[in-house]
């Protein structure tokens, strides 16, 4: 069974840091990784989603890397902002199944 | 383009009591997902369609949950009885046919079993 772990579970940086949250799996047979941010009462908003085939994606100030042979990924936030303050959830879609798997998610708070 | 709707946004009910949370995916899109996060967990999977058709199921206890997708568009999830373990948010995402494709979440209904 995938396992998904984030570490580290909560992170409170001052504004203008950069910063990075990690998630490991424990199957390497995946399809594709993909994070998410969740803001509190709402739902999850894909970030960005890895094929397995792929090294790494970038999306404005966000680049998440993907190592699937050690069942590792990071998620890269540049020069972050109070506006980044929220829940950030790694998910991985197995070869197997059509069920992501969650991590219980790593929440973010930018202090002004 | 409309995103994924859901109602009620909030829901208390009495142990024992029946609920019933209604999803509306983005126009178009084949592939229907109902999840459930307990608070400070991730989301889980309960059950997936694919149009009509459900896909997988294997995590929705069978016993008090059942969910339904009418004529390929909207869907509601029903738990009967509930149980205090069943305090959670519920979330509903769609996404186009493909595996793999990016799924697009609601805001999610939060129950409260007291």
């Amino acid at each position: 069974k995938q396992e998904v772990t984030q570490i580290p579970a909560a992170l409170s940086v001052p504004e203008g840091e950069n910063l990075v949250l990690n998630c490991s799996f424990t199957d390497s047979a995946i399809y594709n990784l993909q994070w998410f941010r969740q803001d509190p009462g709402k739902g999850l908003t894909s970030l960005l989603l890895i094929q397995s085939s792929q090294r790494e994606q970038t999306s404005g100030r966000l680049n998440a890397s993907l190592d699937k042979s050690s069942g590792r990924s990071t998620l890269y936030i540049a020069a972050s902002q109070p506006g980044d303050s929220a829940t950030y959830l790694c998910a991985v879609l197995p070869n197997s199944g059509y069920a992501l798997n969650f991590g219980k998610g790593t929440s973010l708070l930018v202090t002004p | 383009e409309a995103g994924v709707a859901q109602s009620p946004r909030y829901k208390i009910i009495e142990k024992r009591q029946s609920v019933a949370f209604w999803c509306n995916p983005i126009s178009g899109h084949a592939t229907l997902y109902w999840y459930q996060q307990i608070l400070g967990q991730g989301p889980k999977l309960l059950i997936q369609f694919q149009n009509n058709g459900v896909v997988d199921d294997s995590q929705l206890p069978k016993d008090r949950f059942s969910a339904e997708r009418l004529k390929g568009v909207d869907s509601t999830l029903k738990i009967q009885p509930a149980k205090l373990e069943d305090s959670a948010v519920y979330l509903c995402a769609s996404s186009p046919v493909g595996v793999g494709e990016t799924q697009y979440f609601g805001p999610g209904t939060r129950l409260l079993v007291l």
